[in-house]
């Protein structure tokens, strides 16, 4: 089946703007990850669902990062007044069953460069 | 929260070599340590995952172990090959449902 499909895959936008990015996951899916990836490290937890209930926003760097997954499918990561240090690669994952034990499927991820 | 360091940062193996990487963990919650692999411009992909309940597992060249009690866990690929060269991420998660923490990588490069 399809796998973990992220959009756009780039995103280039001038600081001070909005983006938003979307998660389309493995169809059902319980638990959805968002994650930031710099270059040449791991992926760094952002926030997660089950269904639609954000679980854990922990990792959400500022105020100016919000996540939703409204229908308990696809989630949007928005990123409002951008900076040129939220230039990274935004990845969403996804796992069949939720608890954070259960195999979790990484899609291709948004890469955002913020000029 | 939990830490986890992953050593070494880079490896270098002739083709054929073992090559064995070492993670450590701080929170003795976590029960769930998989491994991903990443190519470069690709996304990571799970390779092999080990719970607490076990101590090692293995898969064709590949073979994860665990030890609780010092809280680490190693990554071994035997006969490695050039198709091997990737970096290698280890992660630790618990059934409270918290996200997987990651390491910081390490980058293997076989040599033929």
């Amino acid at each position: 089946g399809a796998g973990v499909s992220q959009s756009p895959r780039y995103k280039v936008t001038k600081r001070g703007q909005d983006v938003a990015l979307r998660c389309d996951p493995i169809s059902g899916h319980v638990s959805l990850y968002w994650y930031r990836q710099a270059l040449g490290q791991g992926p760094e937890f952002l926030t997660y669902f089950n269904y639609e209930a954000q679980q854990d926003k922990s990792g959400l760097p500022n105020d100016r990062f919000s996540a939703e997954r409204p229908e308990g499918s696809i989630s949007t990561l928005t990123i409002q007044r951008t900076e040129q240090r939220d230039s990274a690669m935004y990845r969403c994952a996804s796992s069949r069953d939720r608890g954070g034990t259960d195999t979790q499927y990484f899609g291709p991820g948004t890469r955002l460069t913020v000029l | 929260g939990e830490n986890v360091e992953q050593h070494p940062s880079t490896l270098s193996v002739q083709e054929g070599d073992s090559a064995v990487i070492k993670c450590t963990y701080s929170d003795s919650a976590s029960n769930y340590f998989p491994w991903y692999k990443q190519e470069l411009g690709k996304r990571p992909q799970l390779i092999i995952d080990i719970r607490s309940n076990v101590g090692e597992k293995k898969d064709q060249r590949i073979a994860v172990t665990l030890n609780k009690t010092a809280k680490h866990f190693s990554l071994h690929i035997t006969e490695t090959q050039p198709e091997d060269s990737a970096v290698y991420f280890c992660a630790a998660g618990n059934q409270a449902g918290t996200a997987l923490i990651f390491g910081k990588g390490t980058t293997l490069s076989v040599s033929s």
